[in-house]
């Protein structure tokens, strides 16, 4: 158990619609990271969050946006999605020294 | 921009064989190596991490990493095999810890 918890563990949702994806991370951990897996691009990084702030941007879409809240808790909101957004998206923690803990991942059906 | 190439996107060894996942970085600027390990249906694990300390990193579960400038390298070694390495590994790169760059993944089998 990495200590990192990402709701919902499934998804099933359709085109065009919107979903939120929750990461708790690590206790203490001030550093969430998110990432999408998928067969094709393998996993590529989304978004940094540090104790709230912003850090640094990847290949996130416009359609998604996330934020880290005050008590460090972090959600991850894609919108109008499309059939290629199917994913499993991770979120990690860590002290803020890069990605250490990762959860066990959501995956996102869009039919 | 860094990248990092893994070679080879299956590698089959043999209990108590030696393990080697092959992996080359490309960065303008001295990098941040990690090496990640993901078991089925699980988030991935960290396995060892090089920050321009020592060139030979140790990890968990025996792996080691060895950084080579020259040869833009840091592949992944473990002496001898057990069935629970079976999984897939990802070399990644960094120039700022806040934006790693993955590999493609090494898919590790081992044959009893």
């Amino acid at each position: 158990d990495s200590g990192v918890t990402q709701t919902p563990k499934h998804l099933i949702t359709a085109t065009g619609q919107r979903v939120t994806l929750r990461c708790s991370p690590r206790s203490g951990d001030l550093s969430v990271y998110w990432y999408q897996q998928s067969l094709d691009q393998g996993l590529q990084f989304l978004i940094h969050y540090y104790n709230g702030e912003e850090r640094a941007k990847g290949n996130i879409l416009e359609r998604f946006s996330a934020q880290q809240f005050p008590d460090l808790h972090s959600e991850l909101n894609l919108s109008s999605l499309e059939l290629g957004d199917s994913a499993l998206y991770f979120c990690a923690s860590s002290v803020g020294e890069g990605p250490v803990f990762f959860g066990e991942g959501s995956r996102l059906t869009v039919l | 921009a860094q990248s990092v190439t893994q070679l080879g996107s299956h590698v089959s060894v043999s209990e108590g064989a030696l393990v080697l996942l092959r992996c080359n970085y490309s960065s303008s600027v001295p990098p941040y190596l990690f090496w990640y390990v993901q078991y089925p249906n699980q988030g991935l694990q960290l396995l060892l991490k090089y920050t321009s300390a020592a060139t030979l990193v140790k990890g968990i579960n025996g792996f080691e990493a060895e950084f080579k400038k020259s040869e833009t390298s840091f592949h992944l070694t473990k002496p001898s095999a057990h069935m629970s390495d079976a999984a897939e590994y990802f070399c990644a790169v960094s120039v700022r810890d806040d934006k790693i760059i993955f590999g493609k993944g090494t898919r590790l089998h081992i044959l009893p």
